[in-house]
Formats: C-alpha cells, sequence, structure tokens
C-alpha cells in the first residue's frame, strides 16, 4: 500500500536554530514529490517539485533533497515567519496525489 | 491574476443532509482537483475534473460527488451528511492536471455536521 509519512509531526526552533523535516514513502510509480506549506486557515502554498534521487532545490531558507525513499526539507536560520505547516505529496503513475500529515513549525523569536 | 476561490467559506450543517461546494479555478486552468483535510488523516484526495469529465477519483463513498462546468467552475456535492464528513475541502487548479504540473489551491471551505 502507498503510504506517505512525515516527522516530526510538530518542531519548535529557535530563532536562527537549522533543521530538517523528513518525508518518507513507500510507494511505487513515483513521478514525483512536492512540497507545500500550509498556514493557518489558507489553502497549501507550493514550495518545491522534485522528479528524481540526488535532486535538490532551493527558494530562500529552504532546501528540498530527495533520495529513492525519502525527502528533507532543510531550513537554515529559520525565522519566525517560516512558521506554518509542511506537507509533502507524492504524485504516482495513475495520476493519484498522496499527501502526508505535516510537519507543523514554529519558530520562536 | 486572481488565485483559486471557494465559496462557501464555513459551512455548518446537520446529519443526514446534502451541501454543494463550489471551486473557481485560476483563469486558464482546466484542471480541478478537491481534496478533504481533517487532523487525522490529513490531505486526500477526492476527485479531479478536466474539461467536465472526472478524469481520477480517489477512495470516498459514492455520496461524494462532483461536476465540473464549461467554464471549468466546479462544484461538489456531499449527500446524507454524517458527522465524520466535517473537514476543510480544499479545491486546486492546474493548467491541464494529470502531469507535474504545480496545483494552486484555494483557500478551503470548512465544513461542520453537527
Amino acid at each position: 500500500e502507498d503510504q506517505v509519512t512525515q516527522s516530526p509531526e510538530a518542531l519548535r526552533l529557535q530563532e536562527g536554530e537549522s533543521s530538517s523535516l523528513n518525508c518518507s514513502y513507500t510507494v511505487s510509480g513515483l513521478r514525483g514529490l512536492f512540497w507545500y506549506r500550509q498556514d493557518p486557515g489558507k489553502g497549501p502554498e507550493f514550495l518545491f517539485t522534485l522528479y528524481s534521487a540526488g535532486e535538490e532545490k532551493e527558494k530562500e531558507r529552504l532546501k528540498a533533497t530527495l533520495t529513492k525513499k525519502e525527502s528533507f526539507l532543510h531550513i537554515t536560520a529559520p525565522k519566525p515567519e517560516d512558521s506554518a505547516t509542511y506537507l509533502c505529496a507524492v504524485f504516482l503513475t495513475g495520476n493519484q496525489f498522496y499527501f502526508g500529515t505535516g510537519t507543523s513549525l514554529t519558530v520562536i523569536p | 491574476k486572481a488565485g483559486v476561490t471557494q465559496t462557501p467559506r464555513y459551512l455548518i450543517k446537520t446529519r443526514g443532509q446534502q451541501v454543494t461546494l463550489s471551486c473557481s479555478p485560476i483563469s486558464g486552468h482546466r484542471s480541478v482537483s478537491w481534496y478533504q483535510q481533517t487532523p487525522g488523516q490529513g490531505l486526500q484526495f477526492l476527485f479531479e475534473y478536466f474539461s467536465e469529465t472526472q478524469r481520477n477519483k480517489g477512495n470516498f463513498p459514492g455520496r461524494f460527488s462532483g461536476r465540473q462546468f464549461s467554464n471549468s467552475r466546479s462544484e461538489m456535492n456531499v449527500s446524507t451528511l454524517e458527522l465524520g464528513d466535517s473537514a476543510l475541502y480544499l479545491c486546486a487548479s492546474s493548467l491541464a492536471g494529470g502531469t507535474l504540473e504545480t496545483q494552486y489551491f484555494g483557500p478551503g471551505t470548512r465544513l461542520l455536521v453537527l
């Protein structure tokens, strides 16, 4: 059965304290992996798409990486405005999306 | 460019009733997908419409249905509401869907079933 697991469920960081969020998956037919950010009361906002193992993408303080079994979202020197829930999703052959349950990140000033 | 809009934003219904939610995609986008988001299950894919046809469907009972109009606007209907249907319902649009295109999400409709 296709499965996407995110860890940790919640993470509290001091401002400037770098860390990583994990998205592990056991699926067949992976065509791509997405990272989204979701603020309270809003829909998810697209961050990155990764297509193949070894790929990396960066945007401001965020860097996403992909291996054959997992993806990491590295947050460097986070700021309070980075506080949000971060979701990963896999896109499979058959055009199905499966989302993880997210990591709730709180950055304390 | 206007984003994805969803109406209503909040809704309270009682068990057994039915509800219709609306989604207007970004102009030019022809694919609309619907998702249910709950604290325990996260985001779960309901279905995708493209050119007025349902192209993909998730594992939800037949009480959940949808349609898409010629202007790409989409509606989702849930009949015989159950308490467990309380959730945030999100729609997302993309140009053609079915690919690795970026999906743009609306703010969602929060449904509470009493």
